[in-house]
């Protein structure tokens, strides 16, 4: 079974640009996170989908925001980009049916914001 | 939540040894732990997990403890050798798709 897949693995944008990123999920999952992970800050949870319904969100500005299509795959979007933005952006699927349970990550796209 | 600094806390161990690392979690309500392993340069990848209504759980060469009285969380890895080298998060399940994780401890695997 192909496992999380993002795209793209790596990204340089520039100071209020907008950036989107996609992650497609296990086969059969339907639940979809994201976390932004920097060196400062760990690995913090931005927010989840479920059957194209977020579900759950994190404490981040409204600068980010996401998605999910009917096949379960998402993206997330950051507009106006920081240099503060700077990070590995994950995705982590899993079935969705109970909690937060068993999420599987992808590779990560590394955002640079110059 | 629990921020991470710039320096993650660093386990060395001898390869062949056993490996004890251990995580404090914040939420006494959390029903859900896990733990992770990232490499570098990739994402998180799962190694155990443990629901509240065990104390002890074991997988492959590891072996997850969890004390609730404290909070506290231990992943014990067997015979720690090179490909172990890596840094490990502890999570904590608090809500629909959302993982807490823990700041992460840099095992260093020597010879």
């Amino acid at each position: 079974k192909a496992g999380v897949t993002q795209t793209p693995r790596y990204l340089i944008k520039t100071r209020g640009q907008q950036v989107t990123l996609s992650c497609s999920p296990i086969s059969g999952h339907r639940s979809v996170s994201w976390y932004q992970q920097t060196p400062g800050q760990g690995l913090q949870f931005l927010f989840e989908y479920f059957s194209e319904t977020q579900r759950n969100k994190g404490n981040f500005p409204g600068r980010f925001s996401g998605r999910q299509f009917s096949n379960s795959r998402s993206e997330m979007n950051v507009s106006t980009l920081e240099l503060g933005d700077s990070a590995l952006y994950l995705c982590a699927s899993s079935s969705g049916l109970a909690g937060p349970y068993e999420q599987y990550f992808g590779p990560g796209t590394r955002l640079t914001v110059t | 939540g629990e921020s991470v600094g710039l320096h993650l806390p660093t386990l060395s161990v001898q390869e062949g040894d056993n490996s004890i690392i251990n995580c404090a979690y914040s939420n006494s309500a959390s029903d859900y732990f896990i733990w992770y392993k990232q490499e570098s340069g990739k994402g998180p990848q799962f190694i155990i997990d443990i629901r509240s209504n065990m104390d002890k759980r074991q997988g492959q060469r590891v072996t997850v403890l969890l004390n609730k009285t404290v909070k506290h969380l231990s992943l014990q890895i067997a015979a720690t050798q090179p490909g172990d080298s890596a840094v490990y998060f502890c999570a904590e399940g608090q809500s629909w798709g959302k993982l807490q994780f823990g700041a992460g401890t840099q095992v260093v695997v020597t010879p």
